[in-house]
């Protein structure tokens, strides 16, 4: 069964550095997407991502954050200067279509980023 | 905006018996409504979704929901409860209108089945 995958599954990184997480959406997917969960929070939503380009973002996606999908298959998520706060497991997660469409999202198993 | 809310953090249900987890959504024009289950130290595992037609929505696991517009609910069900459903669930809430291609979650909901 395709699957939405995620590396690395775990990443430290110091305060103030620059951290990127990837993920290799289903491969016939066309929408993209990167949500956020703070540990005992609720599940938020960060941006989604289609036709190269951002469809819509959060309030928590600011000028520190970017996406990018390099080569067709990977799509990630920048984070230029990390902050404490930034701490959290961070999503991935694809759709066939617009959640409008008799679509859903899938998504990938997570990287917990941790800052320290 | 579109919003849902789990009202309960936890249910406790005795292996065997029904169990129901509640939510109730917020969202301008037709909702696009979706349960996902999170087992430790997983991401979120697709479990069912109603888009149109019939207000009873089958999925994974034995696992039904049933859309509920007056009451903007949309409960997920089970007949009988496995000590293998212990998980946390999320309601999620998806609208063309206003709430764009996102899902809203829920704060979620433990549910641990006891033998």
């Amino acid at each position: 069964e395709p699957e939405v995958t995620q590396t690395p599954s775990h990443q430290v990184t110091q305060m103030g550095q620059e951290v990127i997480l990837r993920c290799v959406p289903i491969s016939n997917h066309l929408y993209f997407y990167w949500y956020r969960q703070i540990l005992g929070q609720k599940v938020e939503f960060l941006v989604s991502f289609y036709n190269n380009e951002i469809s819509e973002k959060s309030e928590i996606f600011d000028d520190q954050f970017s996406v990018e999908r390099p080569d067709g298959s990977n799509f990630t998520l920048k984070i230029r200067s990390t902050k404490l706060e930034d701490s959290a497991m961070y999503f991935c997660a694809s759709s066939a279509q617009g959640l409008w469409g008799n679509t859903e999202a899938f998504f990938g198993q997570g990287t917990r980023l941790t800052v320290v | 905006a579109q919003s849902v809310a789990q009202p309960e953090d936890q249910v406790n249900v005795a292996e065997g018996n029904p169990l129901t987890v509640k939510c109730t959504y917020s969202v301008s024009g037709n909702p696009y409504l979706f349960w996902y289950v999170q087992y430790p130290n997983r991401g979120l595992q697709f479990l069912l979704k109603y888009i149109t037609g019939d207000n009873l929505v089958k999925g994974s696991y034995g696992f039904e929901a049933e859309f509920n517009k007056s009451q903007t609910s949309f409960h997920l069900k089970k007949p009988s409860a496995l000590v293998s459903d212990s998980a946390l669930y999320f309601c999620a809430v998806s609208g063309l209108t206003g709430g764009g291609n996102k899902l809203t979650f829920g704060t979620g909901t433990q549910l641990k089945v006891e033998l």
